[in-house]
């Protein structure tokens, strides 16, 4: 079935040493998320890939890089990961502006990388 | 930008009651999304309704656009469908791919 992994599903990582997190797609999605949620809170949007085009939210912290290699991979960098980073971390997709498919901006979620910073 | 009220924030039903959430949305949307988070903290996609209504299931949902209003239904409610539920809209325009999420509604279900 189609759809989209995160990898790892749990990373502990210590106060400041950098940590990547990965996200892949089998959908052939051209837009890839990445967002941060809290504990009890509402996932926030850090940025996203349309095609090949960085956008990142203007409140994302420096701290946060990502990386989009290819249609199907996306990373999501920490520099120096802080007590406050600690959270899940979702990636989703979707298909938008596709010449030939129809108008959708369904965006379909992985399972998450829950976080944890010692 | 956008808002996104949920009501309730908190629901406590008895297994087999009846429910509705409401999402409110402050401007014209091309993208309402209904999800549900299991206790492991995944969003599992409910229904994808910019307008109109769908059913799936025990569920269903209507979108009003012109009034900027969603409902989910969850009919003879189950256990399992504990969790919390989000409303996700983009509204209409150059960031309609883009969702903006409510606070979402905390579901309990009891035997």
């Amino acid at each position: 079935d189609a759809m989209v992994i995160q990898n790892p599903r749990y990373q502990v990582t210590q106060f400041g040493k950098p940590v990547t997190l990965s996200c892949s797609q089998t959908l052939n999605h051209n837009v890839m998320y990445w967002y941060q949620q809290k504990s009890s809170q509402a996932p926030k949007l850090l940025f996203h890939y349309y095609d090949k085009d960085f956008n990142n939210e203007a409140d994302t912290p420096d701290n946060f890089q990502s990386r989009r290699p290819n249609t199907s991979f996306c990373f999501l960098d920490i520099r120096s990961p802080g007590l406050g980073d600690a959270a899940m971390y979702l990636c989703a997709t979707s298909r938008v502006g596709v010449i030939g498919t129809g108008p959708s901006y369904e965006q379909y979620f992985g399972p998450g990388t829950r976080l944890t910073v010692t | 930008g956008i808002q996104v009220e949920q009501s309730p924030p908190d629901l406590i039903l008895q297994e087999g009651a009846n429910s509705t959430l409401r999402c409110n949305f402050s401007d014209s949307v091309n993208n309402l999304q209904w999800f549900h988070q299991n206790p492991w903290g995944q969003l599992i996609n409910l229904f994808y309704i910019p307008s109109g209504t769908k059913q799936n299931g025990r569920l269903s949902a209507t979108t009003v656009a012109t009034e900027r209003y969603s409902l989910l239904y969850i009919s003879s409610s189950q256990t399992t469908d504990s969790g919390v539920y989000f409303c996700a809209v983009g509204s209409s325009g150059a960031g309609s791919y883009q969702l903006t999420f409510g606070k979402g509604t905390k579901l309990s279900v009891i035997p």
